[in-house]
């Protein structure tokens, strides 16, 4: 089982606003960061630290944490969001990682 | 354009060894960290193995240690990654990842595109 605990599923209508969670105690120590991963395709990050998002990524992903659980939140959902979202985080001593278990996202 | 490309991926069977590999183009490959996460067919992603920049400091998750071993040849700008003992629960596809950030912000911003390994009799 993962350290790092994510929803399996959520769903979204399209131009509406979701969030998906991970929780694990990893966060104390190192920021997290989240990869969205389309069928097919190789994971790519979209947000990693407090709430930094790479060149190239929409402005509607931010990224925010409270306690244990961080969560990614999509603003204005679109159909090309549609696809598996995964957190990962470094473990206390930086000499391993680990993923969440990935939460796949349905746009209707 | 910064690029990873796997390659190596094939059939083995339960009990072989294969060799994955992972060439780097367009950044200074040895100013990096790697590593090797992996992803069984309808699976979540998986951590495999990280080595640093200079090849010195190396970790693996316990599914691997003392099977893998990861190394790299910053001269040529490439990763690789010996499999021994491979046994079924190693199919996968097996990306590499560069890793960057500091102090307490890490993350991989850039993955190649995955080589399949599958391990089946």
């Amino acid at each position: 089982s993962s350290e790092l605990t994510q929803d399996p599923a959520v769903s979204v209508a399209l131009g509406q606003t979701v969030k998906i969670t991970c929780q694990g105690d990893r966060f104390r120590t190192f920021y997290s960061s989240w990869y969205q991963q389309r069928p097919g395709q190789a994971p790519v990050l979209v947000i990693y630290g407090e709430n930094n998002r790479p060149s190239g990524i929409p402005d509607r992903f931010s990224g925010s944490r409270s306690g244990d659980t961080v969560s990614l939140t999509i603003t204005g959902a679109q159909a090309e969001d549609e696809a598996d979202y995964y957190c990962n985080s470094r473990d206390s001593r930086g000499e391993t990682w680990v993923f969440g278990g990935g939460t796949k996202l349905t746009v209707l | 354009e910064q690029q990873l490309v796997e390659s190596g991926g094939g059939l083995v069977q339960p009990g072989g060894s294969l060799r994955v590999s992972c060439k780097a183009s367009g950044f200074s490959f040895g100013r990096f960290k790697l590593n090797w996460v992996r992803q069984a067919p309808g699976k979540g992603l998986q951590w495999v193995s990280y080595i640093s920049g200079s090849g010195e400091t190396i970790y693996y998750a316990d599914s691997v240690k003392g099977r893998f071993t990861v190394s790299r040849d910053n001269a040529d700008n490439s990763l690789v990654l010996h499999m021994n003992s491979l046994m079924a629960e190693d199919t996968a596809i097996y990306y590499c990842a560069r890793e960057s950030g500091e102090r307490r912000t890490w993350y991989f911003d850039l993955w190649g595109r995955g080589t399949l390994v599958s391990v089946s009799s």
